[in-house]
């Protein structure tokens, strides 16, 4: 089956300083990769889209200069938390699709942040 | 504003018992539902429904779609205490991704 793997699995950072989360889909071509954000005890958010060699479409609500995504190749897109303070503190997972919005979706197993 | 609710929120029963996990939505340009298991980490696939009354089964799992009615069920029979979980309904609708605020299901021994 699809692998997606994260990296990495939990991260403490000092606030004020940038962290960046990748995500790489391991045995298939990822066209489009997906960015959530899951509060504890609540649902997934979507954060982004990113398509292959394209720039990122944002949720509304979503600062695209303070979450950098990067979707540079068919197996790896990097998000990077800018200038993080602790209410950015959140678990982020990464999903990866082979065809965009209609099709299945792999998650990756997540990264823990804590901006201290 | 594409709206998911899924009920109940959380349930508790005791294993052999059957469940039924219900996800209703109200969105715009409909395309797809997913079902998802999330245990500790991130969100595993259970089934993609697109079409109403077509019923799709994996072992001890069944979900079905109602279009007209605006739901889905995920039924889980004799439940295991490996069930456990957090059940996740996403709707994709338009170009746009919409997840339920999930099922919290323990099943006890």
């Amino acid at each position: 089956g699809a692998v997606v793997s994260q990296h990495p699995s939990r991260v403490i950072c000092k606030s004020g300083t940038s962290v960046k989360i990748e995500c790489r889909s391991l045995d298939f071509q990822a066209t489009t990769m997906f960015w959530y954000r899951q509060f504890p005890k609540q649902s997934l958010m979507l954060m982004a889209t990113s398509n292959e060699g394209s720039k990122a479409t944002y949720e509304q609500g979503v600062e695209k200069d303070k979450f950098l995504i990067n979707h540079a190749s068919l197996t790896l897109s990097t998000l990077t938390v800018t200038s993080a303070h602790p209410e950015d503190s959140s678990f982020y997972i990464c999903s990866a699709s082979s065809g965009g919005f209609l099709y299945e979706q792999y998650f990756g197993p997540g990264t823990r942040l804590t901006v201290t | 504003e594409d709206k998911v609710v899924q009920s109940p929120l959380s349930l508790v029963v005791h294993e052999g018992d059957t469940v039924t996990l219900n996800c209703s939505y109200e969105v715009t340009n409909f395309r797809s539902l997913l079902w998802y298991k999330q245990e500790k980490k991130a969100p595993t696939f259970l089934f993609m429904l697109t079409s109403s009354g077509i019923e799709k089964k994996s072992g001890r799992l069944s979900s079905i779609l109602d279009k007209k009615e605006l739901f889905s069920i995920l039924n889980i029979t004799a439940t295991q205490t490996g069930d456990s979980a957090i059940y996740l309904c996403r709707v994709t609708s338009g170009s746009r991704l919409t997840f339920g605020e999930g099922t919290q299901l323990t099943v006890n021994p």
